[in-house]
């Protein structure tokens, strides 16, 4: 599987944006990416996932680079409950395989 | 929103005994999974399972393990015999399909084998 790599932990101001960064130099043409987050005490959550082109949902934005190499999770405005550990992962969309490898993501803390 | 139901929240047992932790996915969804959360490390797959049969499985899931969908709606991770390691967060999802659906995921079963 191929590896991303995430800052440990972020900080960001209530109501401000936040950029979460997340490197994966070794992908292939066909691993799609995906984030997800998990807030204190819970199973993770599903935020947004992409190929090749930037996606927007109601929770966040997903922003990818040109060659794929790495890609950029936005929170437009970040609140308290954003305050978790969020997990950028690489899913092959052809092999298959049924398993998501979660590394150690960053944790974002949101301060009021 | 529809949401996977995990029972239950907490589980104390002693080393040697068998535990089922259960779990009642999203009712259309037809892939299963259990994953596994040590305290403090990170988010592990053990198995997926579709069809009635287990699709994939991790070297975690060893012969201790099994899973069962005994009926319509529940799925169950049974451990044989647990062992001090096996003291952790268990998370049960499940998906529509595997082409990039997103995961629901449970609250989790904290289990703790003394």
């Amino acid at each position: 599987d191929a590896k991303t790599t995430q800052p440990n932990s972020m900080e960001s101001n209530e109501e401000e944006p936040v950029h979460l960064p997340c490197n994966h130099s070794t992908i292939s043409g066909t691993d799609y990416i995906h984030w997800y987050r998990q807030l204190p005490s819970q199973g993770p959550e599903y935020v947004i996932h992409g190929l090749t082109s930037n996606v927007n949902n109601r929770m966040a934005s997903l922003a990818i680079a040109e060659d794929r190499k790495s890609s950029t999770l936005i929170l437009h405005r970040a609140t308290l409950r954003d305050a978790a550990v969020y997990y950028c992962i690489l899913r092959d969309g052809t092999s298959g395989t049924y398993k998501y490898i979660f590394g150690t993501g960053t944790r974002l803390k949101v301060l009021a | 929103e529809p949401e996977v139901t995990q029972t239950p929240s907490h589980q104390v047992t002693q080393m040697g005994q068998e535990v089922i932790l259960r779990c009642v996915p999203i009712s259309n969804h037809l892939y299963f999974y259990w994953y596994r959360q040590i305290l403090g490390q990170k988010v592990e797959f053990l198995v997926s399972f579709y069809n009635n049969e287990i699709s994939e499985k991790s070297e975690i899931f060893d012969d201790q393990f099994s899973v069962e969908r005994p009926d319509g709606s529940n799925f169950t991770l049974k451990i044989r015999s647990t062992k001090l390691e096996d003291s952790a967060m268990y998370f049960c999802a499940s998906s529509p399909n595997w082409t990039n659906e997103k995961l629901f995921f449970g609250s989790g079963t904290q289990l703790s084998v003394l």
